[in-house]
């Protein structure tokens, strides 16, 4: 299940099922959006991005998802593995020329073998 | 090869210390940015900057300051540490006009 409060949000899947991960942004201008995936003790890696011209986006194992009229983004992870336990990121980039990512708080994703 | 990278990996020093922590990319990339982790996992961008030139300044304490020796090179210089400025120091990079950042590994600084 998932928690939400004054800690990290954190969700617990077992292994082989399905994940999802939610997000909410701040921007309706907001015309980019990636997800990143932080691993304990390293730096965030890319995962998937996707444009707000788009809903879905698909990637190996991953797929992305875009709600622009409730400003809501998802990433499902299928078929979720150990090494994919991790917190996960969703940025967005507010356009208007600059190029800054706005990173949101933060899941961290517990994988039961 | 490592894509960015950072030293010191932990700083732990006491609090009225001045410090400094490298970041370089071989990445040929033109853009540089240095983030801010907290206790909570909550990343907030701290500067950026473009062709050595500061492009982006999020009220950031005028203690800490970039300096770009290079387009590969950015350092963070840290003036006066206090203890709030205990946290994971990221750099990153990307390529001029992308959004995609590469992140380096991080820096555990310590403010006793």
């Amino acid at each position: 299940g998932e928690s939400v409060g004054l800690h990290l949000p954190t969700l617990s899947v077992q292994e082989g099922d399905n994940s999802i991960i939610n997000c909410a942004y701040s921007n309706s201008a907001s015309d980019y959006f990636i997800w990143y995936k932080q691993e304990s003790g390293k730096g965030p890696q890319f995962i998937i991005d996707i444009r707000s011209n788009m809903d879905k986006r698909q990637g190996q194992r991953v797929t992305v998802l875009l709600n622009k009229t409730v400003k809501h983004l998802s990433l499902q992870i299928a078929a979720t593995q150990p090494g994919d336990s991790a917190v996960y990121f969703c940025a967005e980039n507010w356009g208007a020329g600059s190029y800054q990512l706005t990173f949101g708080k933060g899941t961290k994703l517990s994988v039961i073998p | 090869d490592t894509a960015v990278s950072q030293t010191p990996k932990y700083l732990v020093t006491q609090m009225g210390n001045d410090k400094s922590i490298k970041c370089e990319q071989n990445l040929g990339h033109d853009t540089m940015y240095w983030y801010k982790q907290d206790s909570k996992k909550f990343l907030k961008i701290m500067f950026s900057y473009n062709n050595k030139e500061l492009i982006i300044n999020e009220t950031v304490p005028n203690r800490f300051s970039p300096k770009s020796p290079d387009k590969a090179h950015l350092n963070l210089h840290i003036n006066s540490l206090e203890l709030g400025d205990s946290a994971v120091y990221f750099c990153a990079s990307s390529e001029l006009a992308h959004y995609e950042q590469y992140f380096g590994p991080g820096t555990r600084l310590t403010v006793t």
